[in-house]
């Protein structure tokens, strides 16, 4: 059964530097787009970026300037930075697969990890 | 800000028909496929419908999607109240470089 882990800090520092990764299990991370969302509390869903296996990537206009993504398909692991955090970045991230199949759907999700930035 | 609008609550009896709406433009919803997620409290999102209205296997058939232009809508037939959940429409925006936007969510409540 696919599996996606989300790992990393869970406390930030204001004006530091957000690194995540996600584990991908049991599926090769070939051949389709991973992609990063997150969710503040109690609030929608925000489409952070994607990565496909080769290193291409995309990001969302509005957090470009600050993100970055990476991917080692040997380890079946990629990797979301978000740096010059501020307490809006405090959310749940998310990982999730975007399954060419299913149109590009998110069909798998991560179980999400809790960030919060601190003064 | 969310690009696409949906109701914020919707609501019904054990065994109604709930309709759920998801408004937006020709940048997104016009010209690309329409995703439906449905989110329990304390967990991740999970994928109802994806490409308009097609079924993930193990999604049961109360569960249907439709688009119609810039808009789509979830139906829940048969409400249960294993369906109180929030949920959100999905899909692709073609504007500046492209990226994938979400619905502002619907709360459905089991009455």
């Amino acid at each position: 059964q696919v599996q996606l882990l989300e790992s990393g800090p869970r406390l930030v520092r204001v004006s530091e530097t957000l690194s995540l990764t996600c584990t991908v299990s049991d599926v090769s991370i070939n051949n389709n787009y991973w992609n990063w969302i997150r969710q503040p509390a109690g609030r929608g869903l925000e489409w952070i970026g994607r990565i496909y296996s080769t290193g291409s990537t995309n990001y969302n206009p509005s957090l470009k300037s600050r993100v970055t993504m990476s991917i080692d398909t040997f380890r079946n692991q990629f990797y979301v930075t978000l740096n010059s955090v501020t307490a809006a970045d405090t959310a749940v991230y998310y990982c999730a697969r975007a399954f060419r199949d299913y149109g590009d759907a998110f069909d798998i999700w991560g179980q999400g990890t809790m960030v919060t930035v601190s003064p | 800000q969310s690009v696409l609008t949906q109701p914020p609550s919707a609501s019904g009896t054990p065994g109604q028909r709930v309709t759920i709406s998801c408004s937006g433009s020709n940048s997104n919803i016009g010209n690309n496929y329409v995703y439906w997620f449905q989110q329990l409290p304390g967990t991740a999102p999970k994928l109802l419908i994806h490409r308009n209205d097609q079924r993930p296997s193990g999604v049961p058939d109360r569960f249907s999607g439709s688009k119609s232009g810039t808009s789509a809508s979830l139906a829940i037939n048969g409400l249960r109240s294993e369906d109180e959940a929030d949920y959100f429409c999905s899909t692709w925006d073609d504007s500046l470089s492209g990226l994938y936007v979400f619905g502002t969510g619907t709360k459905v409540t089991v009455l």
